[in-house]
């Protein structure tokens, strides 16, 4: 399989402890998009990355979250102290290239915060 | 107010039926339109790809977008159960950027 893989597909953890996802894109694609979906709503945009250059982050990304992507290839999403609302499908995408718009998701990362 | 407004369902149709779904947006620099389709527990999939306005056909779909209403549609002709998910639209000011959904609206076609 050669699509989007992200790893693990499912986190459960007690409320204050750290976690971290990751991602692997499709082979050769340089950029890479991280989403969170909660239940019933469409995903929303967290950060984007072109090769290991972060170049977009929403104001939903609080100072909790980090990513990174550290050789432009996968990348890894880490929420400290986590918090109930924290819990969400967190997706992953990829685009080709510069100018391509067709974003490939994962499967996703559900995490949930007991 | 949402910048992508969607009704979320759930839509129940008999299967061969003509299925509209619908969106309606705000941002009048949005220039790339999508709809991806969710299955339970899966990421989004893309079904169909427009820039600007007018139409697109891919065999039983259709995309249609009016720029000038912020309104596009997709059109799920001859349905079937296997067509059951939640329909996604999402839209782009640029190519590469990010995208922004609407909330999804669910579909069930029932035998």
């Amino acid at each position: 399989d050669t699509g989007v893989s992200q790893n693990p597909r499912h986190k459960i953890t007690k409320r204050g402890q750290n976690v971290t996802f990751r991602c692997d894109p499709i082979s050769e694609h340089n950029r890479l998009y991280w989403y969170r979906q909660t239940l019933g709503q469409g995903p929303e945009f967290l950060t984007y990355f072109q090769n290991e250059a972060q170049l977009e982050k929403s104001r939903l990304l609080s100072d909790r979250f980090s990513a990174e992507r550290p050789k432009g290839s996968f990348s890894t999403l880490e929420i400290q102290r986590t918090e109930q609302g924290d819990s969400a499908m967190y997706l992953c995408a990829s685009t080709p290239r510069k100018g391509e718009n067709i974003q490939y998701f994962g499967a996703g990362t559900r995490l949930s915060v007991l | 107010q949402k910048e992508v407004e969607q009704d979320p369902g759930p839509l129940s149709v008999p299967e061969g039926a003509i299925v509209s779904l619908n969106c309606t947006y705000s941002n009048s620099a949005f220039q790339y339109f999508m709809w991806y389709r969710q299955y339970s527990r899966k990421g989004p999939e893309l079904l169909m790809y427009t820039y600007s306005s007018g139409n697109k056909e891919d065999g039983r779909f259709t995309a249609q977008v009016d720029k000038s209403s912020k309104y596009i549609s997709l059109f799920i002709r001859d349905s079937q159960p296997s067509d059951s998910a939640t329909y996604l639209c999402a839209m782009s000011v640029n190519a590469g950027n990010m995208l922004t959904f609407g909330g999804g609206t669910r579909l069930m076609v029932k035998p």
